[in-house]
Order: structure tokens, then sequence, then C-alpha cells
């Protein structure tokens, strides 16, 4: 596809569980971030990769949270024992490369109950 | 921490209607950036400004960052129904990820 998709686009999940949330950003971009908006809110960096490796991760709020690009490309967003208060839009973006404009995906509401 | 506080935070006006909103901070970035952004969607960039006082119109809609970098505005012209949606401010802090204002969610009613 031409953007950045997001699966799966709605995620239910209960307490305690662990979810896995994937981003295919687009061709040839080597950068990708991820963000978490609340309801209300703007979105929140989360952490962002050139590459394969995580430049920076200082937006993960905890241990419980975790990202991988391990091939370059793909990403997914992993998230151990979650709780209500994960529950949220997770945002991907991409782009060409780090200071390039970012073209977000639809997001995976993630609901915690 | 970098914060960008957008007002008003809600906006409902009549079709035909002009308006401004306002993004603003303490801290100098190095670029701004609007975004619109629909239920279910993803933030849909509208326009980058880096430059201080520059000006960027986008048909109706045109945008200004501050002489100093720390403030934009976008005033929209004969608002339309279509123009409904949650705009964010966003600023750049160079290679790392965007830190955006919390919105405003603007109502265009016909």
């Amino acid at each position: 596809g031409a953007g950045v998709s997001q699966t799966p686009s709605n995620k239910v999940t209960e307490k305690g569980k662990y979810v896995e949330l994937r981003c295919d950003p687009i061709s040839g971009h080597t950068a990708l971030y991820w963000y978490r908006q609340s309801l209300g809110q703007g979105p929140e960096f989360l952490i962002y990769f050139q590459g394969t490796g995580a430049a920076d991760d200082s937006g993960l709020p905890n241990d419980r949270f975790f990202a991988v690009r391990p091939e370059g490309s793909v990403s997914t967003l992993k998230i151990q024992r979650t709780e209500r208060g994960d529950s949220a839009v997770y945002l991907c973006a991409s782009s060409l490369d780090l200071r390039d404009t970012q073209y977000f995906g639809p997001g995976t509401r993630l609901t915690v109950l | 921490t970098q914060l960008l506080e957008q007002s008003p935070q809600f906006l409902s006006i009549q079709e035909g209607e002009n308006l401004t909103v306002y993004c603003n901070s303490s801290s100098v970035f190095s670029s701004l950036q609007w975004y619109r952004q629909e239920p279910g969607e993803g933030p849909v960039l509208l326009v980058t400004v880096v430059t201080g006082g520059e000006v960027k119109k986008l048909k109706r809609l045109t945008f200004q960052f501050g002489d100093a970098r720390k403030d934009s505005s976008l005033h929209i012209t004969a608002a339309q129904p279509g123009d409904t949606g949650l705009y964010l401010c966003a600023g750049g802090r160079g290679a790392d990820g965007l830190t955006f204002g919390k919105g405003t969610h603007l109502i265009i009613q016909p």
C-alpha cells in the first residue's frame, strides 16, 4: 500500500495480558515513530527508530513497553501486563529520513478491560 | 519538557465565518507543523513552517510562525463544514519525535 498501515485496527484485552501492535511503514522510509494518543489529547511520543536501532526510547512510560524493528521495516510495539491506563490509540509514523515529514498510520485502538 | 499549548480547545462556528487558532510555547522549536485529524484516522500534515515570521497559505488556510519560533497561528477564512476536525500543532525537536499540543476541536455548522 501507499501509506503507513497498522494492525490490528482495534484490540480489546484484559488487564494483565500481553499485546503486540504492528506497524508497516511506507516502503523505503528509514525512520519510524510510535506515539500514543489518549482520549482528548494530542499524540505523545514514545520511541523512534532509525533503521533497526531504537534511536530514542525516552518516551516509553515504563519497562512494560518495548518495541522492535528487526529488519529496518516493520515494527512491533509490545506491551506486557497491560493496565487499564494503557488504553489509548497507538499511532505509528514513518519518514524518509530523520527530520523529514512524518506520515501517520490510522492507529490501533487498544482497550484494556 | 517542551510544551505546546493550543487555544481554544473547542470552537464551534457557523459556515462562512473566519477563525484563528493558536499554538504557543515557552520553548524554541526548529520547526512547527500543523496537522488535521479526523475520527479513526491518524493526523495528516497540513504545513511545516521553519523560519521565524514565515507565512504559508494553503487555499483558505493561512499559517504563521512567530518571529521567535515559539508560537504559531492558523487562520481559516470562510470556514466550511469540511474543515471540521481536530487541528494539532507539533514542534520539531531536530531528529527526535514531535511534541504535540492537545489540539483544537473545530466544528463548522452548516
